[in-house]
């Protein structure tokens, strides 16, 4: 069976350090991952998704990136933290291209604070 | 493009009442619909999926959802509201491919004894 992992599952960051979450799938193979952020009670906002290797998709202009090194690992960085980057990470999987439903798969997600 | 209203941002209702969270999207097509449900400080979970057939749809945990296109709706249903049901509960809508799900602001729920 397919499996999502995610971590750290919390942080804790001063102000313009950098940052790596990290998010592995395991159990399938050439996955549409994806990276959302939830801040309090707003919902899911898209930041990155990707359909393959070295393909991600920006959805929000921000000091935010992502990676994808490896065909089921998917990282969120960023250079120099924000204080408004405090939010809820979530990382997520769908099934790939030709079979995609668009149902998603979550991770437990990461909570970031950053002071 | 695609999007999703919940128009009910927070419901407050007594265990074993029943249950409706609304959902209306907005597509030209028939969409693939989801319902997720998120406990605090915890990922989502799918709850039930409509792909095409019998429009209402059994899920997991006693929810059902009915999709209806005349309005454009998947509302979530529930007989007899459980004290464990207390979650966010979100809304999606995806046409398929590689496009991303669209979720909706999420509605979320407290349950009273």
């Amino acid at each position: 069976s397919q499996t999502i992992h995610q971590w750290p599952a919390t942080l804790v960051q001063p102000v313009g350090s950098p940052l790596s979450l990290e998010c592995t799938v395991e159990g399938t193979s050439n996955p549409n991952l994806y990276w959302y952020r939830q801040a309090a009670g707003r919902g899911l906002q898209l930041l990155f998704y990707s359909v393959g290797i070295g393909q991600i998709s920006s959805e929000v202009p921000q000091n935010l990136s992502a990676s994808r090194p490896q065909d089921r690992q998917f990282i969120l960085s960023s250079k120099k933290l924000l204080l408004s980057d405090s939010s809820f990470y979530l990382c997520a999987w769908s099934v790939p291209r030709g079979r995609d439903t668009g149902e998603l798969f979550f991770g437990e997600g990461s909570r970031l604070t950053v002071l | 493009a695609q999007s999703v209203t919940q128009p009910d941002i927070h419901i407050t209702v007594s265990e074993g009442a029943s249950l409706e969270l609304r959902c209306n999207y907005s597509y030209g097509a028939t969409p693939y619909l989801f319902w997720y449900v998120q406990s605090p400080g915890q990922g989502l979970q799918l709850l039930l999926k409509y792909f095409s057939g019998d429009t209402l749809v059994q899920g997991i945990k006693g929810f059902e959802a009915e999709f209806k296109r005349s309005q454009s709706s998947f509302n979530l249903r529930k007989p007899s509201v459980h004290w464990s049901d207390a979650a966010e509960y979100f809304c999606a809508v995806s046409p398929g491919g590689n496009t991303p799900l669209v979720f909706g602001k999420g509605t979320r729920l407290s349950v009273i004894a």
